[in-house]
């Protein structure tokens, strides 16, 4: 079974301009949950996606957003980047049966890696 | 103070050695705890998933939960370089589909 992917794997943008990161769950999987990774603060939730919709949603500014599609593919944007949104953006799908996961686990894509200069 | 607490190391330990990895965490309403290894360049994955207090043991690693002492450790037998990783911990409540809250992590190198 194909793994977690995400798209682009490594991205490098300028302050101020926007990005969209990509990612295809696991087949099979309708639950998407996206975090940030950094050195300083180690990983943290941003959202998750339940069939189309956004169930929880971490703490951090309204630039950050995302959506999932009809085929539980999600997507996130940053817009108006800056300096501090530098990271490893990771999304786990997981397999989830009438909204409830099944089994608690959370598998992880390699991650992107978004450099702002 | 944060939800979830995790030396960051590095711990540096010599091939065949006994590795005791630890977090503490704050919200006694946590009831899942979860360890993950991550490799460089790599997203987590799951190494140990337990279920409110007690032991868990799978070949060379076991975990541990003390719910009493808030406090969770994992531990690696007979570490090998392979092991060489960032270890995270990783804990949710019990109530829906809340999200997982994660340590930062501790950084092990397994000296062959």
């Amino acid at each position: 079974k194909a793994g977690v992917t995400q798209t682009p794997r490594y991205l490098i943008k300028t302050r101020g301009q926007q990005v969209t990161l990509s990612c295809s769950p696991i087949s099979g999987h309708r639950s998407v949950s996206w975090y940030q990774q950094t050195p300083g603060q180690g990983l943290q939730f941003l959202f998750e996606y339940f069939s189309e919709t956004q169930r929880n949603k971490g703490n951090f500014p309204g630039r950050f957003s995302g959506r999932q599609f009809s085929n539980s593919r999600s997507e996130m944007n940053v817009s108006t980047l800056e300096l501090g949104d530098s990271a490893l953006y990771l999304c786990a799908s997981s397999l989830a049966v009438s909204g409830v996961w099944v089994d608690y686990e959370q598998y992880f894509g390699p991650g992107t890696r978004l450099t702002v200069t | 103070q944060k939800e979830v607490e995790q030396d960051p190391g590095p711990l540096s330990v010599p091939e065949g050695a006994i590795v005791s990895l630890n977090c503490t965490y704050s919200n006694s309403a946590f009831q899942y705890f979860m360890w993950y290894r991550q490799y460089s360049r790599k997203g987590p994955e799951l190494l140990m998933y337990t279920y409110s207090s007690g032991n868990k043991e799978d070949g060379r690693f076991t975990a541990q939960v003390d719910k009493s002492s808030k406090y969770i450790s994992l531990f690696i037998r007979d570490s090998q370089p392979s092991d060489s990783a960032t270890y995270l911990c990783a804990m949710r409540r019990n109530s829906g589909n809340t999200p997982l809250v994660f340590g930062k992590g501790t950084r092990l190198s397994v000296i062959a």
